[in-house]
């Protein structure tokens, strides 16, 4: 079974710009999640998505924003991007059941912000 | 708010010894608690998930135990080896929300 899946794995953008990320999950997986991981603040977390529905969503600005498509896969977008931006952003996919169900990361995007 | 604590925030080792990582929370209403392991620039490697009515769960040299009522878990290496250096990172899910991460510890062992 083939896993979590991002691209692009690196991208480099300039402030002001805009990026859309994107990730496969698992086959069979419904849900989706989106980190954003810093040296300093550690793993954050942005949003989950869950059969086209956003279902929870992190401590970010509006600039943030995400959707996913009928086949699962997910998209995560970031507008005027300011250099805090710079950050290893990683996806995560998992089944239906909360109690039980492993959460499956992909190898993430590596975004410069110069 | 859930919090999740992890000590040591490094570790170094000689290869061959067996560890212990700790890992702490503050909500015991958890529905799992999962170990990952991250290499440097990678993304995160699920290693043990433990369900709430679980103790511990197993998988080779790796033991997670999990103590509800006290909200900590701990993930015991056994016969450390190089190849075990990375960062581990420990992760609670209470009830329909995001998984909560700790810090992570930083593991290195010597050969």
């Amino acid at each position: 079974k083939a896993g979590v899946t991002q691209t692009p794995r690196y991208l480099i953008k300039t402030r002001g710009q805009q990026v859309t990320l994107s990730c496969s999950p698992i086959s069979g997986h419904r849900s989706v999640s989106w980190y954003q991981q810093t040296p300093g603040q550690g793993l954050q977390f942005l949003f989950e998505y869950f059969s086209e529905t956003q279902r929870n969503k992190g401590n970010f600005p509006g600039r943030f924003s995400g959707r996913q498509f009928s086949n699962s896969r997910s998209e995560m977008n970031v507008s005027t991007l300011e250099l805090g931006d710079s950050a290893l952003y990683l996806c995560a996919s998992r089944g239906g059941d909360l109690a039980t169900d492993t959460q499956y990361f992909g190898p993430g995007t590596r975004l410069t912000v110069l | 708010k859930q919090e999740v604590t992890q000590i040591p925030a490094a570790l170094s080792v000689p290869e061959g010894e067996n560890l212990v990582l700790n890992c702490s929370f503050t909500d015991s209403a958890i529905y799992n608690l999962q170990w990952f392991r991250q290499d440097p620039g990678k993304g995160l490697t699920s290693l043990l998930l433990i369900q709430s009515s679980q103790r511990e769960q197993t998988s080779g040299r790796l033991n997670a135990s999990l103590d509800k009522s006290s909200g900590r878990s701990t993930l015991y290496i056994a016969a450390s080896q190089p190849g075990d250096s990375a960062t581990y990172l420990c992760a609670v899910r209470v009830g329909n929300t995001p998984l909560v991460f700790g810090k992570g510890t930083r593991l290195s062992v010597i050969a």
